[in-house]
């Protein structure tokens, strides 16, 4: 089936250094599969962080950038400078086009130190 | 103002007992989901539903029965609860995209703990 993977459960950063979390990705029923980061802070629900549905495209938003790399099979969530703020836990997913099914996987938690 | 909303957000239950999760929606949309969500598991859908008055079955099932009375309210229900349902459970709502991905909005979750 399809599955997402998402190897650290924690991640701890200092503020103002960089960060990276990995996900990978499995779409063996999809050729090809949308790509999301959501994010969940505390005591609120998952939103959509940014999306790709194209091959080789990037997608930013909040100074969180991911590229999707079919080659590889991965969709890295990056930022080049953390905030306190940015502490949540992240969570990688992937679609296929004209369904409502994702497939999530199972979150990392990024903790961001002052 | 929090467009999906869920109550209650923790509850604890007895193993057998009946545990009823309720989630309420403002954003107008077809679309409602319920996840589950266990330490090593991404989120799990439970059942799903794109119209009042009926749900249809997600990845794991069993044990959960869903309703859905209205476009704006849809709820989880565990007729004998058990130990391996202790989660935290999350409600979404979302249009339909087509082909184009519909993002889900979600409420905060319920943690539930059987005992």
């Amino acid at each position: 089936g399809d599955s997402v993977t998402q190897t650290e459960g924690q991640v701890t950063v200092s503020e103002s250094k960089s960060l990276i979390i990995n996900c990978t990705y499995s779409a063996t029923s999809i050729g090809y599969p949308n790509l999301f980061w959501y994010v969940r802070y505390p005591g609120e629900g998952l939103q959509l962080l940014l999306k790709v549905i194209t091959a080789g495209q990037k997608g930013s938003s909040r100074g969180f950038e991911a590229t999707y790399n079919k080659e590889a099979t991965s969709f890295h969530l990056q930022k080049a400078s953390v905030q306190e703020s940015d502490s949540a836990v992240y969570y990688c997913a992937l679609s296929a086009s004209n369904t409502n099914k994702v497939v999530f996987g199972t979150g990392t938690r990024l903790q961001v130190l002052p | 103002e929090a467009a999906v909303t869920q109550s209650p957000r923790s509850k604890v239950a007895v193993t057998g007992g009946k545990v009823t999760l309720s989630c309420h929606q403002t954003n107008n949309h077809d679309y409602m989901y319920w996840y589950r969500q266990d330490t090593g598991h991404g989120l799990r859908l439970i059942h799903y539903s794109y119209v009042a008055d009926s749900t249809e079955k997600g990845d794991i099932p069993d044990g959960y029965k869903a309703s859905r009375p209205s476009q704006e309210n849809f709820s989880l229900i565990l007729e004998l609860a058990s130990l391996s349902q202790t989660a935290v459970y999350f409600c979404a709502s979302s249009d339909w995209g087509g082909y184009n991905y519909a993002e889900q909005f979600f409420g905060p979750g319920t943690r539930l703990t059987v005992l």
